[in-house]
């Protein structure tokens, strides 16, 4: 049983293209999350959601639209791909409980071209 | 705004030696710590943490090591195998439920 899971897994689109990452958990967490992974593996927090709301919107240009239909799935949109869009997105839930531990999905690589 | 510092960028060290991973944080308010590992390809998961309120937390050959006035905290690896050879990234936690993590240690274990 896969506790977060992500697709698509690989994704290959040319700039100016719109394209949905979609996430889901069944772990039953309040609060799910988007995270970038670049080149040089940075992991930078996007989004943060809470029981289907808004909590987290780092410095994220407007094209990244995040969408959250219950507490088990959390979408990522982006409009207008740029080739700098390419990277690693993760998906992630928490359960604000005694460990704090963020449980990963196994990721979808994004390649703009 | 939150920053976390980590160092070294890599780390190469031979299997049965120890490997000591360090990072620095900037927010005093900052209360839970904990390490992921990323193996190559795969998510990060979480290894080991700790909270404001301990010092030390010791789980078989991992370590972390919490000093709140320097504001810095520590992985420990002792005896290194091979499969120990990924990323490993410190992260800090103070208020909105908002995990920063640090810029990644890539550890290689030389058999």
């Amino acid at each position: 049983d896969t506790a977060v899971s992500q697709t698509p897994k690989y994704l290959v689109t040319q700039m100016g293209n719109d394209k949905s990452i979609k996430c889901e958990q069944n772990l039953g967490h309040d609060t799910m999350y988007w995270y970038k992974q670049d080149s040089k593996k940075f992991l930078k927090i996007m989004f943060s959601y809470n029981n289907k709301e808004l909590i987290i919107n780092e410095t994220v240009p407007n094209r990244f639209s995040p969408k959250s239909p219950d507490k088990a799935h959390l979408n990522l949109h982006i409009n207008s791909l740029e080739l700098g869009d390419s990277a690693v997105y993760f998906c992630a839930s928490r359960d604000r409980g005694d460990t704090g531990e963020l449980f990963f999905g196994e990721g979808s690589r994004l390649t703009v071209l | 705004g939150e920053n976390v510092e980590q160092h070294p960028s890599t780390l190469s060290v031979q299997e049965g030696d120890s490997a000591v991973i360090k990072c620095t944080y900037s927010d005093s308010a900052s209360n839970y710590f904990p390490w992921y590992k990323q193996e190559l390809g795969k998510r990060p998961q979480l290894i080991i943490d700790i909270r404001s309120n301990v010092g030390e937390k010791k789980d078989q050959r991992i370590a972390v090591t919490l000093n709140k006035t320097a504001k810095h905290f520590s992985l420990h690896i002792t005896e290194t195998q091979p499969e120990d050879s990924a990323v490993y990234f410190c992260a800090e936690e103070s208020s909105g439920d908002k995990l920063t993590f640090g810029t990644g240690t890539r550890l290689a274990v030389r058999p």
